[in-house]
């Protein structure tokens, strides 16, 4: 079974840091682009970064640059996202998800894991 | 950034009836255009990818069209499952960006 399993979300206080996990299981995690993408409380979708199947180059949103650091180890099928300078507006739940083509840039994300809860408080 | 608008915001219909959701594009997206679906407490769904591509395991009933900056997303026979909340992506250029969001509900 393809599954993505997201881990390390918690509560911390304004300009905290964390580091959420993603591991990989049933693909060859080393051949996509992975990506996180989040939801604030009733709010929609929003994209926040992307990283290349080799862990080579990393794209991110820009209200992100510059706090956030994605990053890969594909010897251990798993992505990371170090989360820096936090701020309740990082409030949301965060998706890992997977790219659905193994030879593209940009992609649509054909496998998501089942989220983890970042709050951001106070 | 590409800005994608979402219409309705709340589409109201029955079972068995047709759904037609719009996505429009800020600037042209090519055909580099998908659709998810998320009902609550859960993950998003990919349905369709690159305009009309229907992803793995998804019903016949859903259909994707457009290109450029105009996109529509149809469901014909609404089943009881399809009563959820259905977002566009592009992945044209950086950032990617989804719209707001579109609520199907049962009326």
């Amino acid at each position: 079974d393809v599954q993505l399993l997201e881990s390390g979300g918690g509560l911390l206080q304004p300009g905290g840091s964390l580091r959420l996990s993603c591991a990989a299981s049933g693909f060859i995690f080393s051949n996509y682009g992975m990506s996180w993408v989040r939801q604030a409380p009733g709010k929609g979708l929003e994209w926040v970064s992307t990283i290349s199947y080799s862990g080579g180059t990393t794209y991110y949103a820009d209200s992100m640059k510059g706090r956030f650091t994605l990053s890969r180890d594909n010897s251990k099928n798993t992505l990371y996202l170090q989360m820096n300078s936090l701020r309740a507006e990082d409030t949301a739940v965060y998706y890992c998800a997977k790219d659905i083509s193994d030879s593209r840039t940009r992609d649509a994300f054909d496998i998501w894991g089942q989220g983890t809860m970042v709050t951001v408080s106070a | 950034e590409i800005v994608l608008t979402q219409s309705p915001a709340t589409l109201s219909l029955s079972p068995g009836e047709r759904a037609t959701l719009s996505c429009r594009a800020s600037q042209s997206v090519s055909s580099f255009l998908a659709w998810y679906q998320q009902k609550p407490g859960q993950a998003p769904r990919l349905l369709i990818y690159d305009t009309s591509n229907r992803a793995t395991g998804i019903p016949a009933r859903f259909s994707g069209s457009g290109s450029g900056t105009d996109f529509t997303l149809t469901i014909s026979g609404l089943e009881p499952e399809d009563f959820a909340v259905y977002y566009c992506q592009h992945r044209s250029d950086w950032p990617i960006t989804f719209g707001q969001g579109t609520r199907l509900e049962i009326k």
